[in-house]
């Protein structure tokens, strides 16, 4: 169960898109369509952005997007606006009742 | 509304035992896998366990297997998280978290505000 890797820090300016990785095995991000994205303000409880890779839940801006290639998965946020700043965190399915997240990445809204 | 609140966290000495638990409600309790999400400060969202909604599945982070063991009642919507042999790395704020499907590995839908454990002596 190694964490799913991710950059540490992203940054961009309003109006820009960015797009944060998440890179996982052959036996979790690889082998199944169960990767969701979640946002962190501090101090609050993660919110949940894209589940099965590229669903948006209900309320979720569409200047959110998901998508997977391989053993990486990726979240692009398009249009970038102020409260997109937050900490996001991958999150795969990783066989036998386990799931593992990826480190996290820093959204730097400049 | 969904609500998840939990409770049990505090300040506890290595090596000791601490139960944690979280009650929900605002939606069919056994309809729902449940799981502890843990957050050292400062670091990472890091997944603890998983349940199904009727026991059949259940799984542990490798960190915490052998020491913790997850629970649930569904008579009284309620999620437990017992933890044995603390140590100081086990020091974070514990989630409970209601996961989409009935049984482990989905995604997590809704989450609560989490209760801190310290583990220090």
């Amino acid at each position: 169960q190694s964490a799913l890797t991710q950059p540490a820090s992203v940054s961009g300016s309003p109006g820009q898109s960015i797009t944060i990785s998440c890179t996982g095995t052959s036996s979790d991000v690889g082998s199944y369509n169960l990767v969701s994205w979640y946002q962190q303000h501090p101090g609050k409880a993660p919110k949940l952005m894209i589940y099965e890779v590229s669903k948006r839940p209900s309320g979720v801006s569409n200047h959110f997007s998901g998508s997977k290639s391989g053993n990486t998965a990726s979240l692009t946020i398009s249009g970038l606006q102020a409260e997109d700043e937050a900490d996001y965190y991958c999150c795969s399915y990783a066989g036998s009742s386990t799931l593992v997240f990826g480190g996290g990445t820093k959204l730097t809204v400049l | 509304e969904v609500q998840l609140v939990e409770s049990g966290g505090g300040l506890v000495q290595p090596g000791r035992s601490l139960r944690l638990s979280c009650a929900a409600s605002g939606f069919t309790f056994d309809d729902y896998a449940m799981h502890w999400v843990r957050q050292a400060p400062g670091k990472g969202l890091e997944w603890v366990s998983g349940i199904s909604w009727n026991n059949s599945s259940i799984g542990y982070a490798d960190s915490v297997k052998g020491r913790f063991t997850i629970s649930r009642d569904n008579a009284k919507n309620s999620l437990y998280l017992l933890m044995n042999s603390l140590r100081a790395e086990d020091t974070a704020l514990y989630f409970c978290a209601r996961d989409r499907g009935v049984t482990v590995g989905n995604w997590f839908d809704s989450w609560g505000q989490g209760t801190l454990v310290t583990v220090s002596s």
